[in-house]
């Protein structure tokens, strides 16, 4: 079945420095992929849109020179954390629909990121 | 806006079943899904419903859709302890498969032997 790979699964880093996640699907292609974050205890939150070819799409409320998407490849979309505060600490979660109308989104096992 | 609420705990006995709840708002949801979240993990995708369905049964699984009452059920037959996680409901923004979801706080299965 469809797979979502993401990488690393867990960061650490301080205050101030970027921090860069991967998403890639495995065994299909995808023109979008969906970036969700969950804080603890709490339900998940899209993020954004990402877009092969194109500029992401930003939910309300989402700073866009904070989280910055790239939809290098029908298989890899990248989302930054640039300037990273302890307040972006968070797990950090990725899909892809698959094919066909009606096909479930399919979850990458997210990244914890933790920022001191 | 739209909105999805589900109960935040439910507790049973091994060998017991499992009904979660969860109502959502958008009547123009095209899917609805429920997914599992184990500590630490991402989410797997347990199964799916398409609106016009009443019932989906997949092995230990059995989804209920109410669409008038906006209102629907995962029940799992036989829990054992390996069901333990988060369950979370989500319905598709909109009509159509748009692939963005809105999902629940997400329901915590405890689940005693």
């Amino acid at each position: 079945g469809a797979v979502v790979s993401q990488h690393p699964s867990r960061v650490i880093c301080k205050s101030g420095t970027s921090v860069k996640i991967e998403c890639r699907s495995l065994d299909f292609q995808a023109t979008t992929m969906f970036w969700y974050r969950q804080f603890p205890k709490q339900s998940l939150m899209l993020m954004a849109t990402s877009n092969e070819g194109s500029k992401a799409t930003y939910e309300q409320g989402v700073e866009k020179d904070k989280f910055l998407i790239n939809h290098a490849s029908l298989t890899l979309s990248t989302l930054t954390v640039t300037s990273a505060h302890p307040e972006d600490s968070s797990f950090y979660i990725c899909s892809a629909p698959g094919a066909g109308e009606g096909s479930p989104l399919h979850f990458g096992n997210g990244t914890r990121l933790t920022v001191t | 806006g739209e909105d999805v609420e589900q109960s935040l705990f439910l507790s049973v006995r091994e060998g017991d079943s499992s009904v979660i709840n969860c109502t959502y708002t958008d009547s123009s949801s095209t899917y609805l899904y429920w997914y599992k979240q184990e500590p630490g993990a991402g989410l797997q995708l347990l199964t799916y419903i398409f609106s016009n369905m009443d019932m989906k049964q997949d092995q230990r699984l059995t989804v209920l859709l109410n669409k008038k009452d906006k209102h629907l059920s995962l029940r799992i037959a036989d829990t054992q302890t390996g069901d333990s996680a988060i369950y979370f409901c989500a319905e598709s923004y909109g009509s159509g498969n748009t692939g963005k979801l809105i999902f629940g706080q997400g329901t915590t299965l405890q689940v005693k032997p």
